[in-house]
């Protein structure tokens, strides 16, 4: 089983759309979850961090299932702009901070 | 928020050159620095993590001899690639963490690209 787990998309959705993209993580040792964006040839960039069961940020919403190893971010009214790759990404204790992500799932937001 | 530089942005070169690659952080002090490699379409694998004053840990199966890390300041570490083939061609970006800061943040550079013909 692969350590962090996402659905790689795309997911091709109108602009308003709500979206929901889930992630899985095998180690059951995991303290920290965020999310980041990445643009085509871009670096990743912080999007969220999730420290506890759900986390809202205007739009975009986090929510952490400890028990079930799950983290799901809910995007809603997309814009053009959020059209991206999204990264489930974990921290996993004692790794001296070693960041684990997820391949990503692939989000274009059509007009 | 906190910038991670890095240099250059895009590099071509021979195979068997070697190629540095500088990841700076621009105003804050970072005691740890990460180096991730990201092929098309994959995931960033970590590569090694690079320690003030110490030596490089580096991840399962990669060469700490191909890939030479040093970490001389609080913010600056390099990273070499030796005698680089084509299959070194990937997007390298540098990862830096403030050492000030409690959280768990990691800030990325901008990336390099390497193309080895």
């Amino acid at each position: 089983r692969k350590e962090v787990e996402q659905d790689p998309g795309p997911f091709n959705v109108p602009e308003g759309a709500t979206v929901a993209f889930n992630c899985t993580y095998s180690n059951s040792a995991s303290q920290s979850f965020f999310w980041y964006r990445q643009d085509c040839r871009k670096e990743p960039k912080l999007l969220m961090s999730v420290y506890s069961s759900g986390y809202e940020d205007g739009r975009f919403t986090a929510q952490l299932n400890r028990a079930s190893q799950y983290i799901s971010l809910l995007i809603r009214d997309s814009k053009l702009s959020d059209s991206a790759t999204y990264l489930c990404v974990v921290n996993a204790r004692g790794s001296q901070g070693n960041l684990i992500f997820g391949k990503g799932t692939k989000l274009s937001v059509k007009p | 928020g906190a910038v991670v530089s890095q240099h250059p942005s895009r590099v071509i070169c021979k195979s068997g050159t070697s190629v540095k690659i500088e990841c700076r952080s621009l105003d804050f002090q970072a005691t740890t620095m990460f180096w991730y490699r990201q092929f098309p379409k994959q995931s960033l694998m970590l590569m090694a993590t690079s320690n003030e004053g110490s030596k490089a840990t580096y991840e399962q199966g990669v060469e700490k001899d191909k890939f030479l890390i040093n970490h001389a300041s609080l913010t600056l570490s390099t990273l070499t690639v030796t005698s680089a083939h084509p299959e070194d061609s990937s997007f390298y970006i540098c990862s830096a963490r403030d050492r000030i800061r409690t959280e768990e943040t990691q800030y990325f550079g901008p990336g390099t690209r390497l193309l080895v013909l």
